[in-house]
């Protein structure tokens, strides 16, 4: 089974709609932390937002925001008026502890939204 | 800064043939990593090393060796290269002694191709 889920393979969307990427994780760890990362066209992958799991409080940054529920195990991310420059692919991970105490991160297949203008 | 150099970007290797990708970090990070990129499968771990002289397997290690000499370099082999291991490879480094929920940083990446 993943340990993190993002059911959705693609989104497509015009340009001032507004969009919600969904990633869904499995762990039995207390202490964990979650990510989201963006990989644009040009393939370089940057980090968005990190999350640990005793935060659940929601982030918004500008259009972006985000949605921590500790009780359905997801992290889900908003896009708020999409634009072009949105598209890319969206990787959500999961960070857990390793044996030898190092966290490990695990990413989603990830989630290729479409922006049309 | 450079951040993490991934060295070459694009490579063509014939089954069999083999090859070391290169990454290096300019950051002092304890912890690297080495990522794969297929289509329809997100980032798969294949090594990571959490300090020099220290190295683990992740998912997918079979046919890929590290080492790591040193806290800045952390090399890829490919022993013997199959057409299974057509992939874009990215590295990616992290800090751990600020915290354990710093990000990674990533690599350009370098894209595989065996024939």
């Amino acid at each position: 089974a993943q340990k993190v889920t993002q059911a959705q393979t693609e989104i497509s969307v015009v340009e001032k709609e507004d969009v919600t990427l969904d990633c869904v994780y499995e762990t039995r760890d207390t202490t964990y932390y979650l990510f989201w990362y963006k990989q644009p066209p040009s393939g370089e992958l940057v980090f968005l937002i990190r999350r640990n799991s005793f935060d659940e409080q929601n982030e918004i940054s500008g259009r972006y925001s985000w949605n921590f529920q500790k009780s359905t195990s997801s992290f889900n991310f908003t896009i708020t008026a999409s634009q072009v420059v949105d598209s890319a692919v969206y990787f959500c991970a999961l960070s857990e502890a390793a044996s030898g105490g190092s966290y490990i991160p695990t990413f989603g297949r990830g989630t290729s939204l479409i922006v049309h203008p | 800064n450079a951040g993490v150099t991934q060295t070459p970007k694009f490579q063509v290797l014939k089954t069999g043939q083999s090859m070391t990708l290169q990454c290096a970090q300019d950051m002092n990070h304890e912890y690297m990593s080495w990522y794969r990129q297929d289509p329809g499968m997100g980032l798969r771990l294949i090594h990571y090393s959490v300090g020099a002289g220290i190295t683990d397997q992740g998912e997918v290690p079979n046919g890929y060796n590290v080492s790591r000499s040193t806290t800045e370099d952390f090399p890829l082999r490919l022993l013997s290269a199959a057409p299974s291991q057509t992939s874009v490879y990215f590295c990616a480094s992290r800090s751990t002694g600020t915290g354990l929920n710093s990000p990674l940083h990533f690599g350009n990446g370098t894209r595989l191709t065996v024939t």
